[in-house]
Order: C-alpha cells, then structure tokens, then sequence
C-alpha cells in the first residue's frame, strides 16, 4: 500500500496566487481530513469528509480556504488569493471511518506552503 | 467538549534516560486514546493506543497505560535514544455517534535527545 499521498510536497507561490494541494488517501478509507502545522498554532484540523460528503468545515479560517472532494480518491485543498500567513505544512489523513466506531488516521508526508 | 492536555515541551534528555510525557484528557463519551509521533520533515504515525481503561499500548519500547480514574494517557520509556527525537501528540477518539473516525489531538510536545 502507498499510504496517503500528498502532492506538491513543497509549494513557493507569491501572495495573491492560487494555491492547490492534493490527497490522495489510502484505498478503501472512507473519511479524509485536512490539517494545518504551524509552530503558532500547532495541529489544526481544517475540514474532514466521510464518503465524500464534507462533514465539519468548521476550521476552515476563512473563505479564501476550500477544500472539495469529487471522488472516493481524490481531495484538493485550495487557497485563493493566498497570504503570507498561510504559510504552514498542511497535511492529509485518511480512516476507514465507518459511523461511531474510532479508528487509526493514517498521515500523508506534507506539503509544505510557503506564500511570499 | 473533547480536549486533550500534553505536558508543554520542550523536553531535552540524555540518551538512556528515563522518558515521561504527561497527557491528561476530558471527553464526553467512551473514548480511545493513542499516541502518536512526527519525526522531521515527516506526517504523524501511530506510536501505540488503547481502547478501554486499564489497558496499556506499547510499541518500539514506548508504554502508556489508560487510566480513566485520573483521565491520564502517559507516555513512558525506560531509556531513550537520539532517535527517538520527535514531536509526540496524544489524541482520543469517540465511539458512538456521527464521528467517522475525528481524532482531537493535543499541542504536541518536542523531545529533543542527546547523545
């Protein structure tokens, strides 16, 4: 198995740009999150989707932030315009994720944002 | 709500020392609880969990035992080593309910170990 799988693993853009990062999570896991890293902030959850379905955007931090995902395996996290302070490494994990059970997420390598 | 509390870092040990990192944890629920750790450059990885009171996680010489009468998740190792540098975060899980496997995750807390 190839894990979850980010992509671009580092990403330099100016400010005002589009940026869009990608998931692609592990087979056969039905919930998908994106996370934010920063030394200020720590671990932040930003969106998490079961079956596809967006479930809790509610740490999206603003508009400019949207996340979709089309396909059982395939997410894109997207920032228009960018800003110097959402330089961060954003990170995407998968679960299996079925109703109430408590699963083990399963972490991709990162994409590191840098927005000068 | 849900929340979990790590001991604040950064945590600096020589190697062959004794490890603890506390982690304490409020939760509505029956929750599970795990540990897990980000090398550099690296996403997180599971370390260990547990998924009842009383139950120990272990993994790769790291212990945490699931104490529900203090809340507590302490991660615990007998002699660390350089590698074993890295960002540790304690997380809990609820079961029941609409969670689709949401884990909340504490602040993290940075070792640092020295030859």
């Amino acid at each position: 198995d190839a894990g979850v799988i980010q992509s671009p693993r580092h990403e330099v853009t100016e400010m005002g740009q589009e940026v869009t990062l990608r998931c692609k999570p592990i087979s056969g896991h039905n919930s998908l999150f994106w996370y934010r890293q920063t030394m200020m902030r720590g671990l932040e959850l930003l969106i998490y989707f079961n079956n596809n379905v967006p479930i809790d955007d509610s740490g999206m931090p603003e508009d400019r932030f949207s996340a979709k995902m089309p396909n059982a395996s395939f997410s894109t996290l997207k920032i228009q315009p960018s800003e110097p302070r959402d330089s961060a490494v954003y990170f995407c994990a998968s679960s299996e994720g079925y109703g109430g059970a408590v699963y083990e997420q399963y972490f991709g390598p990162g994409t590191r944002l840098t927005v000068t | 709500g849900n929340s979990v509390t790590q001991m604040e870092g950064p945590v600096t040990l020589s190697e062959e020392a004794f490890l603890t990192i506390n982690c304490t944890y409020t939760a509505t629920g029956y929750p599970s609880l795990f540990w897990y750790v980000q090398y550099p450059g690296e996403g997180l990885q599971l370390l260990l969990k547990a998924t009842k009171a009383d139950d120990k996680g272990s993994n790769k010489g790291f212990e945490a035992t699931y104490r529900k009468e203090t809340t507590s998740f302490h991660l615990e190792k007998g002699s660390v080593q350089v590698s074993d540098s890295a960002v540790y975060f304690c997380a809990l899980g609820i079961s029941g309910g609409t969670s689709y496997g949401k884990l909340t995750f504490g602040q993290g807390t940075i070792l640092t170990v020295h030859p």
